[in-house]
This record gives structure tokens, C-alpha cells and sequence, in this order.
């Protein structure tokens, strides 16, 4: 059974779409997250959510917005997109208040053409 | 907020060798600095941590050592194999994780 689990892995889509990424976790974590990983390699932290709770919004065009439906899921909508937009997106995981145990998601390669 | 550097970008040895990977951190009150494997087309994998009260972590042919005072922290691999190629970020965290810009290592058979 996979901890954290993201839907779809590969996405290509055409610029000014809206496309949606979904993360569910099993780990009874409390706590969510949105990186991006960009073609360097460089991971970013988007989103946090506590619970439920937007906790960690960091400078990210307001076309990207989270959205969670239960502290189990963490899904990113992301409107009107760009080729900038192109990237490895990942979600994880992690007990509430804590870094240890942070688990993630097998990622989601999203391709803007 | 906290600021993770991480040396050298890409680092190629020959299997059976050591490697070396450095970070330093800028938030004295970070007290948590795992270390992440990512394999091609997977997410990154948590391999060893240490926490801000100890100096030094080893698990097998990996071992991981924290300087508090100097703010940096080292992962060290010994007899390096081919399955050790990837990328291997560090992190440091107080409230959330924030990651080093990751080294690519290459063992060469």
C-alpha cells in the first residue's frame, strides 16, 4: 500500500488549461505539502496545510491553489497554465508539528506545451 | 527564513570510494537535518537523519556528522557501489523542511 500517493504521474496539457494534480496519505500524518522540483533539481516548498489548515504559502502565482478536502488529501489546482509552469511537482507528508517522518509522493511530472 | 546550501552540485567517484557531501545552514534553531536519496523518475527517500543534539549517525556504509557551532552538516558514503548513483539532497527544519539545491552523484564502475 503506498504511503503517499499522487494521481496522474505524467500530465501534458497545452498552455492556458486548467489542470488539477490529487495527493492522498495513509500515514494518519496531519500535515501536507506542494514542492516543485525544477529541471536543476531544486526543491521548493509551495504549500503546507495542518489539518486542513493553509499553514505555509510561499510566493506562488495566486493561479496555483490547493485545495484540502480532508487531512488526508491535498490536491493542487493550477488555472490558466504557463510553460513556466513545467515541472516535477511532489507532494508529502508528515506528523503534525514535526519534520521527522517526512514521507513523499513518487511526484508528478506536469509538461506545459 | 532558513537558507540551506549544499556542495558540490555533482560529484563523480569510482565505486569502492568514498564520497563526501557538505551543507551549511543559516537558523541556529533548526534541530532536525535529514538526508534524501532520489532514484530517476522517483520521489526522494529519507536515508539517515540527525537531530540537533547529536554530533554523529552511522548506519552501515553511511554516516552522517553535525558541527552546531560552525552550522554545517556532512553525509559521507564509504565503499561508493553503482546503486548509490543519484541525487541527494540535505535539509534542515525548525517548522517545515527546507533543502539543499541537491548533488548528483556518479559512481563509476
Amino acid at each position: 500500500d503506498t504511503a503517499v500517493s499522487q494521481t496522474p504521474k505524467y500530465l501534458v496539457t497545452q498552455m492556458g488549461n486548467d489542470k488539477s494534480i490529487k495527493c492522498e496519505q495513509n500515514l494518519g500524518h496531519d500535515t501536507m505539502y506542494w514542492y516543485k522540483q525544477d529541471s536543476k533539481k531544486f526543491l521548493k516548498i509551495m504549500f503546507s496545510y495542518n489539518n486542513k489548515e493553509l499553514i505555509i504559502n510561499e510566493t506562488v502565482p495566486n493561479r496555483f491553489s490547493p485545495k484540502s478536502p480532508d487531512k488526508a488529501h491535498l490536491n493542487l489546482h493550477i488555472n490558466s497554465l504557463e510553460l513556466g509552469d513545467s515541472a516535477v511537482y511532489f507532494c508529502a507528508s508528515s506528523p503534525i508539528g514535526q519534520s521527522y517522518g517526512y514521507t513523499f509522493g513518487s511526484g508528478t511530472r506536469l509538461t506545459v506545451v | 527564513g532558513e537558507n540551506v546550501e549544499q556542495h558540490p552540485s555533482t560529484l563523480s567517484v569510482q565505486e569502492g570510494d568514498s564520497a563526501v557531501i557538505k551543507c551549511t545552514y543559516s537558523d541556529s534553531a533548526s534541530n532536525y537535518f535529514p538526508w534524501y536519496k532520489q532514484e530517476l523518475g522517483k520521489g526522494p527517500q529519507l536515508i539517515i537523519d540527525i537531530r540537533s543534539n547529536v554530533g554523529e549517525k552511522k548506519d552501515q556504509r553511511i554516516a552522517v556528522t553535525l558541527n552546531k557551532t560552525a552550522k554545517h552538516f556532512s553525509l559521507h558514503i564509504t565503499e561508493t557501489q553503482p546503486e548509490d548513483s543519484a541525487v541527494y539532497f540535505c535539509a534542515a527544519s525548525v517548522n517545515d523542511m527546507r533543502f539543499g539545491a541537491g548533488t548528483r552523484l556518479t559512481v563509476k564502475p
